[in-house]
């Protein structure tokens, strides 16, 4: 079936360094890629979204290419701030129609001051 | 738009006890999911409605678990016969099949649920 791999946290970061969060796929079909983030005691927030090949969502300085070759949806900010601290997840949408999402286990970023 | 809201935010119940909560979408969404979040792990979905209908269940709804959607609008989740297994976070989730992005879902801030 459809799943989502995201590398594993947590990942602590200085402020203003460069971030990365892997994210790879397995899917039937062509599925919508997402990124959500959660921050403490919140609901997911979506950040942002892909539809197909090549496409580049980006949103508030992140961005994140959906990579039909590589089966991956790797998210990156080029300067993060202590307020990026959250968990992270990625998803994709299931083809079948029902849209309901598969979401990999979520990367905590810690951005250190 | 005010957003998806769930209530309550916080339910601590004994083992054994039933437990009932609410999901209200943004209006309008024609489509609603729920997900359960266990600590640590990504939220893994249970069960959506189009409109009233009842579309899909995953294996994670045990018969102890049932959800409605009576007039297409609020859901409200159930779970009778609590047992410490069923701590988590329970999602709900909403979005509108008929605009240009069908597969984007907005969702509620959860329900933490605590089986003493």
């Amino acid at each position: 079936g459809d799943s989502v791999t995201q590398m594993e946290g947590p990942v602590t970061l200085s402020e203003e360094a460069f971030l990365t969060i892997n994210c790879t796929y397995t899917a039937t079909g062509y599925p919508s890629l997402f990124w959500y983030v959660q921050y403490p005691g919140e609901g997911l927030q979506l950040l942002l979204k892909a539809t197909k090949a090549d496409d580049k969502g980006s949103n508030k300085g992140f961005e994140a290419t959906y990579r039909k070759e590589t089966t991956s949806f790797h998210l990156e900010k080029g300067s993060v701030q202590v307020s990026d601290s959250a968990v992270y997840f990625c998803a994709l949408s299931d083809t079948s129609g029902t849209y309901k999402y598969i979401f990999g286990t979520g990367t905590r970023l810690k951005v250190l001051a | 738009d005010t957003g998806v809201s769930q209530d309550p935010r916080h339910k601590i119940t004994k083992r054994g006890q039933n437990v009932t909560f609410r999901c209200d979408p943004i209006s309008e969404h024609n489509r609603l999911y729920w997900y359960r979040q266990t600590l640590g792990q990504g939220p893994e979905f249970l069960t959506y409605f189009q409109n009233e209908a009842q579309l899909e269940k995953s294996r994670l709804l045990s018969d102890r678990f049932s959800a409605e959607r009576p007039k297409g609008s609020f859901s409200t989740l159930e779970i009778q016969r609590t047992e410490q297994g069923d701590s988590a976070m329970y999602l709900c989730a909403s979005s509108w099949t008929g605009g240009p992005t069908p597969d984007t879902q907005y969702f509620g801030p959860g329900t933490r649920l605590t089986v003493l």
